[in-house]
């Protein structure tokens, strides 16, 4: 079966960086996907990794080790607009599954 | 702009009253995805068509039921909605099913939040 594992929330102060993690368990892994969920919204998509490695895209970064079955998620400089749920996505066998998500609150 | 759009986005029926939930997208993909999302939970793959070729999770309940009349569109079918069926429900496309290192990325609508009184 699958299996994705992140912490529920985090907090965090505006301008720091913040790493959100992700575990899974999946056979077929095909990829990994970081989206961002406003309360209300549809998830929009925040970065991809297939390879081991680090993605860099302006202020998120995105890690992916596949032997662990791990990947992490780096926030620089917040803003009180990244305050919203980040989503660990996994693809395996023509699926997209989805982690329970991350509830990040940015304090001033 | 090429997009998916979901229809209604708010959507109240009525205990065990059949709704249909409606999703069309301009982007000619092959693949159209339907989730089911409950208050803070993750969005939970119900089942997905590819082309015409429709496949169902093995737990989504036989309440659910979906059509693709065309590429364009897709429609999800709640046969007796009850209490426990209230959720987001989110649409969404892809490419293909993904099978290549590529990121064949999905592509969300904005989804339909379903009320059940």
């Amino acid at each position: 079966g699958q299996n994705i594992d992140q912490p529920t929330e985090m907090t965090a102060t505006e301008g720091a960086i913040v790493q959100i993690n992700c575990t899974y368990q999946t056979s077929g892994f095909n990829g990994l996907f970081w989206y961002q969920q406003h309360a209300g919204e549809a998830p929009t998509f925040l970065s991809y990794n297939v390879l081991d490695g680090l993605e860099e895209k302006g202020r998120f970064s995105s890690f992916l080790s596949r032997s662990k079955g791990y990947s992490y998620l780096l926030l620089k400089e917040l803003q009180m607009k990244d305050s919203a749920s980040y989503l660990c996505a996994v693809r395996a066998r023509g699926k997209l599954i989805f982690g329970q998500g991350t509830e990040l609150s940015v304090k001033p | 702009d090429a997009m998916v759009i979901q229809n209604p986005r708010y959507q109240v029926t009525q205990f065990g009253k059949p709704v249909t939930l409606s999703c069309s997208q301009t982007l000619n993909h092959n693949v159209m995805y339907w989730y089911q999302q409950k208050s803070s939970q993750a969005p939970k793959l119900l089942f997905h068509y590819y082309d015409k070729d429709f496949n169902n999770e093995a737990d989504t309940p036989d309440n659910f039921q979906s059509r693709r009349p065309n590429t364009s569109f897709c429609f999800l079918d709640i046969r007796s909605p009850g209490l426990g069926d209230a959720a987001m429900y989110l649409c969404a496309t892809s490419y293909t099913l993904g099978q290549g290192l590529s990121n064949y990325g999905y592509t969300f609508g904005s989804g339909t939040r379903l009320t059940v009184v």
